[in-house]
């Protein structure tokens, strides 16, 4: 079975910092895609961040970056100089053969 | 923020009602999702249409059905709610293939009593 495992149910971070969430996914599919996703708290999931398997280079939004093992079937999502409207959930993401699979989540906090 | 709209976004039910779920979307996407997601857990897919009149079930067994006579339209009914339905639906959209990016609505909670 497809599975996205999330490893850290929750992480905080001092604003300004650099914190790294942790997410492994496990398919014996060449071809699939990888997502970051946020959902701030009463609000709507967005997307942070998409990689596409077949790329070997990290896929990078302004502060966002990840770390794509393919080998070791990893995805961690890297949040720089990270702000206070970073605190959320984040749910990373795969999609192989019409199927999506979420993690359970990551909740992020952020300290002032 | 995404064009996805989602109503109610609080319900609070009695068992035995029959209820609906509303999701409007203005993207024109052809695909649309229905997830669960229970307080700090994963999203379980239960539904999802590729086009009008095209509806499949998700991997997560769901006693709810969907309808999708309009693009943009895509409501999800409870027949006879039950406590056991008392959780998150979010709404989702997508341009075109699995690959996209999703676009989700604000979600609804319901509370089956």
């Amino acid at each position: 079975a497809q599975t996205v495992t999330q490893s850290q149910p929750e992480m905080s971070v001092q604003e300004a910092e650099t914190v790294t969430l942790s997410c492994t996914y496990d398919t014996s599919e060449s071809d699939y895609y990888l997502f970051w996703y946020k959902q701030p708290p009463s609000r709507q999931m967005i997307l942070v961040i998409r990689q596409e398997a077949y790329k070997q280079q990290n896929a990078t939004e302004n502060r966002f970056s990840v770390n794509f093992q393919k080998a070791a079937k990893s995805f961690s999502l890297k949040i720089s100089d990270s702000q206070l409207g970073d605190a959320a959930m984040y749910f990373c993401a795969a999609t192989y053969n019409n199927d999506m699979r979420f993690g359970a989540g990551t909740r992020l906090t952020v300290k002032p | 923020e995404a064009d996805i709209y989602q109503t109610p976004r609080y319900l609070v039910i009695g068992t035995g009602k029959k209820i609906t779920l509303e999701c409007s979307q203005t993207m024109g996407h052809d695909k649309m999702y229905w997830y669960q997601q229970d307080p700090g857990m994963e999203l379980h897919l239960i539904h999802y249409s590729y086009g009008v009149n095209s509806t499949e079930k998700g991997d997560l067994s769901s006693e709810s059905t969907v309808s999708r006579i309009r693009t943009e339209h895509f409501p999800l009914t409870l027949e006879s709610a039950r406590p056991s339905h008392t959780s998150q639906y979010l709404c989702a959209s997508s341009e075109g293939e699995y690959t996209d990016t999703q676009y989700f609505g604000p979600g609804t909670r319901l509370t089956v009593l």
